[in-house]
């Protein structure tokens, strides 16, 4: 059983809705959790970094933390077709450098304008 | 933009064939990574760096090889490629987006084919 657990998709929504992307981890010494875009053909690009539970917010989106059910979710509200991109969660126990980063396999969205 | 270039952006070799991919950063950070993505697997860790000659193993290092001679450059060597080692390899160095936001950034990736 893989460490981070991601539901791959694809998922495709209208425009406009609000999108969850979910990961599910089992280690419970993960406490830093983030949240890259990756465009096709491009390198991953970070669009959230949240440390333990609770929310964090930036523009048009959310990236909730549950440490207890070991859950982190991404919300996009307002969708827009520029947000059609694969979606990786990744988290780690430390923030050395040294530190391993471990990545869900991603899940690809799709924005139906 | 994390100031990261990778070189080649393209690559096919037939297998048994030495190739090194480079990866450049200009904005003088410690660490740097490779990684590899395939479908399935997500993005696992090669190798990283930690400074000037300073290197260790990540989870997928078996037949790759890494070197650092410069901050700048963090080469990964396949010293004979395999079919298996087809795959996007990604670099990625260590920055930080504002107070307590250390985290990775990656460049724009060598799609490598091992025919």
């Amino acid at each position: 059983q893989k460490e981070v657990e991601q539901d791959p998709g694809p998922l495709s929504v209208p425009e406009g809705a609000i999108v969850s992307l979910n990961c599910t981890y089992s280690n419970s010494a993960f406490q830093y959790f983030m949240w890259y875009r990756q465009y096709s053909r491009k390198g991953p690009e970070l669009l959230m970094y949240t440390y333990s539970s609770g929310n964090k917010e930036d523009g048009r989106f959310t990236a909730q933390v549950d440490k207890s059910s070991k859950y982190i979710s991404l919300f996009i509200r307002d969708s827009q077709p520029s947000d059609s991109a694969t979606y990786l969660c990744a988290m780690s126990a430390g923030n050395f450098g040294n530190e391993k980063l471990t990545f869900g396999t991603g899940t690809r969205l799709t924005i139906i304008p | 933009d994390a100031g990261i270039t990778q070189s080649p952006r393209h690559k096919v070799t037939e297998t048994g064939t030495p190739v090194t991919l480079r990866c450049h950063q200009t904005e003088n950070h410690r660490y740097m990574y490779w990684y590899r993505q395939d479908p399935g697997h997500g993005l696992r860790l090669i190798h990283y760096s930690y400074g000037v000659k300073d290197t260790d193993k990540g989870e997928v290092s078996d037949g790759y090889s890494v070197s650092r001679s410069k901050t700048e450059d963090f080469l990964l060597t396949l010293e004979s490629a395999t079919s298996s080692q087809t795959s996007v390899y990604f670099c990625a160095i260590r920055g930080s987006g504002g107070p307590g936001t250390d985290t990775q950034y990656f460049g724009p990736g060598t799609r490598l084919t091992v025919l």
